[in-house]
């Protein structure tokens, strides 16, 4: 049974440019969230998604939307980029709101020049 | 606002001996809490939760303790193992008509030392 698994697993983009990241959740999990992990810090909510809908969002701009596609992949999509988007962005699955359920993929590293 | 704090960036332990990891947090609506631990090019691992009604949970060498009044909680490792060190994330959580969201502290990094 394959995990939660994340691609690419590193990305190097400029300033300004857009960037796709990919998530596919553990077999028989329907909600992802996602994650931004700067260096040093522990990982900040970004969204969440269940349904093909995000019904949970923290502290993030607009610039930063997703998608969940009905097998419950899902894409985390950043405008516009910032030097301050370098990070590593995680993907967790889970099955329902039980808290010690959620599964983390080994991120995407994202690295902004 | 960091409303999860570990206040310990990081942490050395002699093999065999109890880590305790320390955590601080200001908002009281979190309705549990939980420790993962990350090793590196991993994504975090749950390690155990509490509930914010409980003030004790217990599995195998690792034991959470709540202490609600002074918002503080603990993990603590017995005995520790060199396998335990990693980097450990405290996280708190609110459950609110059926969605969750999940604060994570900085981490610690704990290291075990044979």
């Amino acid at each position: 049974d394959a995990g939660v698994t994340q691609s690419p697993t590193h990305l190097i983009k400029t300033r300004g440019q857009q960037v796709t990241l990919r998530c596919s959740p553990k077999s028989g999990h329907d909600t992802v969230s996602w994650y931004q992990q700067a260096l040093g810090q522990g990982p900040q909510f970004i969204f969440q998604y269940y349904e093909e809908e995000e019904r949970q969002r923290g502290n993030f701009p607009d610039r930063f939307s997703g998608h969940q596609f009905p097998n419950y992949s899902s894409e985390l999509n950043v405008n516009a980029l910032l030097l301050g988007d370098s990070a590593l962005y995680l993907c967790a699955s889970s099955p329902d709101t039980s808290p010690d359920t959620q599964y983390f993929g080994p991120g995407t590293r994202l690295t902004v020049l | 606002d960091q409303q999860v704090k570990q206040n310990s960036p990081s942490l050395s332990v002699q093999e065999g001996r109890i880590s305790i990891l320390n955590c601080d947090y200001t908002n009281s609506m979190f309705d549990y809490f939980l420790w993962y631990k990350k090793y590196p090019a991993e994504g975090p691992t749950f390690l155990i939760s509490i509930s914010s009604i409980k003030d004790k949970n217990e599995d195998g060498r690792f034991t959470v303790f709540l202490n609600k009044s002074a918002k503080h909680l603990s993990l603590h490792i017995v005995p520790s193992q060199p396998g335990d060190s990693a980097v450990y994330f405290c996280a708190a959580e609110v459950l609110s008509g059926g969605y969750q969201k999940v604060t994570f502290g900085t981490g610690t990094k704990l290291q075990v030392i044979p």
